[in-house]
């Protein structure tokens, strides 16, 4: 089973707004992302956790706040989005091994749109 | 930032024939993945590769990592119209220590359409 699963589908929010984008996973997984992808785009990297440790923060505005409060929970938080912010967010999950590398599973993603 | 070279960027084809895309890089990568995504859906993983020239099948599909290490291919044969996506390669590195840095790096997608 490679479930990872996000909450909302959808979501659309003002550019005053707060909202949050929240991912779940099951599978024992350690590391956790958030990726954005834009339409017909490959998904960009934002962040990665490592045993609920923020490791890697590839530049992401502060308006995109991430948050892992368990090995199995992250979070999204959103505050003051533009427009441009506008993109299906993808959580992902993975386990990493000496072995077989570290293979990422992606969930459905949330769209979102910024008004 | 790095890229991946994937081609085709589209294709068409018809059902029943075979296709087959391919991804190629200047530098070497550990870990070779191929992802299937539909519209409005997150990516889901197709093929996993390991190890330098690893040939893997799952169903239909079949991919290769290349023994330079530099590139993959995939291959599907018999298309069907569920077929019909967009097919992404990405490559991971292994970082200090045999641990992978998690980081994956995308190439730029094949979309396949299927004619009945």
């Amino acid at each position: 089973d490679t479930e990872v699963t996000q909450t909302p589908k959808h979501l659309v929010m003002g550019m005053t707004n707060k909202k949050s984008l929240k991912c779940e996973q099951h599978m024992g997984h350690r590391a956790m992302y958030w990726y954005k992808q834009k339409a017909k785009k490959p998904p960009e990297l934002m962040f990665v956790y490592s045993y609920e440790k923020l490791s890697i923060n590839e530049s992401v505005p502060s308006r995109f706040s991430p948050e892992c409060p368990n090995s199995s929970l992250l979070n999204l938080h959103l505050h003051a989005l533009q427009p441009e912010d506008s993109a299906l967010y993808l959580c992902a999950s993975s386990h990493p091994s000496r072995d077989r590398g570290n293979t990422i599973y992606f969930g459905e993603g949330s769209w979102l749109t910024v008004v | 930032g790095q890229q991946l070279n994937q081609s085709p960027q589209s294709m068409f084809i018809q059902e029943g024939e075979d296709v087959s895309m391919n991804c190629t890089s200047s530098s070497i990568f550990n870990t070779w993945l191929w992802y299937k995504q539909d519209p409005g859906e997150g990516p889901v993983l197709l093929i996993a590769l390991y190890k330098a020239g690893e040939l893997t099948s799952n169903g239909r599909l079949t991919a290769q990592f290349g023994i330079t290490r530099k590139d993959s291919f995939l291959n599907i044969s018999a298309s069907i119209p569920s077929d019909v996506g967009i097919y992404f390669c990405a490559g991971q590195k292994v970082g200090a220590g045999g641990t992978s840095y998690g980081k994956l790096t995308f190439g730029q997608g094949t979309i396949l359409t299927v004619h009945p």
